[in-house]
């Protein structure tokens, strides 16, 4: 299994400002996603990471807003920019696992707007 | 447009007794469903899944079953404990541009009570 971390854990920010959140894998891994869990809500899939290429985004969303970084296998970041309330959120990252429909979830950010 | 539904927000049930979580869904073409269990503070972590080819599936106490026709899955533990108690997301997926593509429901919190 992958071991995932993400940073920060939780955050308390100011509309207008913008928080880069981290996440670490403990392995090497092709694809990364990030989602986001608005409060009561599913989880949305926010774009796809992939090493050596732009994020890819899914519907709603865009690089301008949500942009994203992948410089190695191990690691992305995913940047929420000029926050507003809307964006507090829990955002997650996650990898698929080999040869499966699974994927492994980090612990998730926890962000806050005000 | 929900593609994937979980109509029960939360669910009490008593140790020992039988847990049953439901789950709608919409789009035909989805090739795998699975069960995530999420715990406070943590991401999401996978329970188990079951093909569209199939209509059951079984896990120690966890069963999945899953009826086509009617597009509906459900997730049955028995018994209950109360380590069981935790948010359960129901998730489709379908092959997506060389990966396969999670589509969460919003959750149904589990309480299970001694």
């Amino acid at each position: 299994s992958a071991v995932i971390s993400q940073k920060p854990s939780r955050d308390i920010c100011q509309r207008g400002t913008s928080l880069t959140i981290q996440c670490q894998v403990d392995s090497q891994v092709t694809m990364m996603f990030w989602y986001r869990q608005q409060p009561g809500q599913s989880l949305t899939l926010i774009a796809t990471a992939n090493q050596g290429s732009e994020a890819t985004y899914e519907s709603g969303f865009v690089i301008d807003k949500f942009p994203i970084s992948r410089p190695n296998l191990t690691f992305s970041t995913l940047t929420v920019s000029n926050m507003s309330p809307e964006d507090s959120s829990i955002y997650l990252c996650s990898v698929p696992r080999a040869g499966s429909e699974t994927q492994y979830f980090g612990p998730g950010t926890r962000l806050l707007v005000l | 447009d929900q593609q994937v539904k979980q109509n029960s927000p939360s669910l009490s049930v008593q140790e020992g007794r039988i847990s049953i979580l439901n789950c709608d869904y919409t789009n035909s073409m989805f090739d795998y469903f699975l069960w995530y269990k999420k715990y406070p503070a943590e991401g999401p972590t996978f329970l188990i899944s079951i093909s569209s080819i199939k209509d059951k599936n079984e896990d120690g106490r966890f069963t999945v079953f899953l009826n086509k026709s009617a597009k509906h899955l459900s997730l049955h533990i028995v018994p209950s404990q109360p380590g069981d108690s935790a948010v359960y997301f129901c998730a489709a997926s379908a092959m997506d541009t060389g990966f396969q593509k999670l589509v969460f429901g919003t959750g149904t919190r589990l309480l299970v009570s001694p």
